[in-house]
């Protein structure tokens, strides 16, 4: 079945300075790799997702890169803020009927 | 649009004891799914209903859950009888078109068993 391997599981970071997520995965059938935000005590919410027809999407200041020979996409955050702090997760989908397949989430900590 | 609704936002519970969950999906969507989130991990799936047939309820531990939607619109997710572990939050997600549109998750509730 899809699995998805998430790191690192913490990440902090001075506001202003970057920050890097990548999840690698082993199911070369996935297609859809989106990320999601979730603050506490919200519900996850999507902020970008790539399919596997492209190698890089950008929005603002996030983005998401996909390597699909070494199976592995990264979330990109630039010019982070403190707004930024949350938990993020990558996912897996388009294997099953759209079901999702979640990683173990980074908690991103944005130091003013 | 209308979101995901879910309802009860919080339950406490003693062990053994039963709880049901309700989730709305968002107005036309085809496709709900009940997540488990247990605290610091990402969100299991537990089932996927496509209208109201079942499309994947292989991680739904059938001796205790349950789940229906019975007119293919609002669902309730039940556990019978509840153990410690389950403590988690369980979420409720929708999708218009599962593949090619982004699920849509619902504010969860939160089960605390004790």
């Amino acid at each position: 079945g899809e699995n998805v391997e998430q790191h690192p599981s913490t990440l902090s970071v001075q506001e202003g300075d970057s920050a890097v997520i990548k999840c690698t995965y082993s199911d070369s059938a996935s297609n859809y790799f989106p990320w999601y935000k979730q603050e506490l005590g919200k519900r996850p919410q999507l902020i970008i997702d790539i399919r596997s027809n492209v190698g890089e999407k950008k929005d603002q200041r996030i983005a998401v890169t996909l390597n699909k020979t070494a199976k592995h996409f990264s979330l990109h955050i630039t010019e982070t803020q403190p707004e930024d702090s949350a938990v993020y997760f990558c996912a897996l989908g388009g294997t099953s009927y759209g079901k999702l397949t979640f990683g173990q989430g980074t908690i991103l900590t944005v130091h003013p | 649009e209308a979101g995901v609704a879910q309802s009860p936002r919080y339950k406490i519970i003693e062990k053994r004891q039963s709880v049901a969950f309700w989730c709305n999906p968002i107005s036309g969507h085809a496709t709900l799914y009940w997540y488990q989130q247990i605290l610091g991990q990402g969100p299991k799936l537990l089932i996927q209903f496509q209208n109201n047939g079942v499309v994947d309820d292989s991680q739904l531990p059938k001796d205790r859950f349950s789940a229906e939607r019975l007119k293919g619109v609002d669902s309730t997710l039940k556990i019978q009888p509840a153990k410690l572990e389950d403590s988690a939050v369980y979420l409720c997600a929708s999708s218009l078109d599962p593949g090619n549109s982004p699920l849509h998750f619902g504010n969860g509730t939160r089960l605390t068993v004790t």
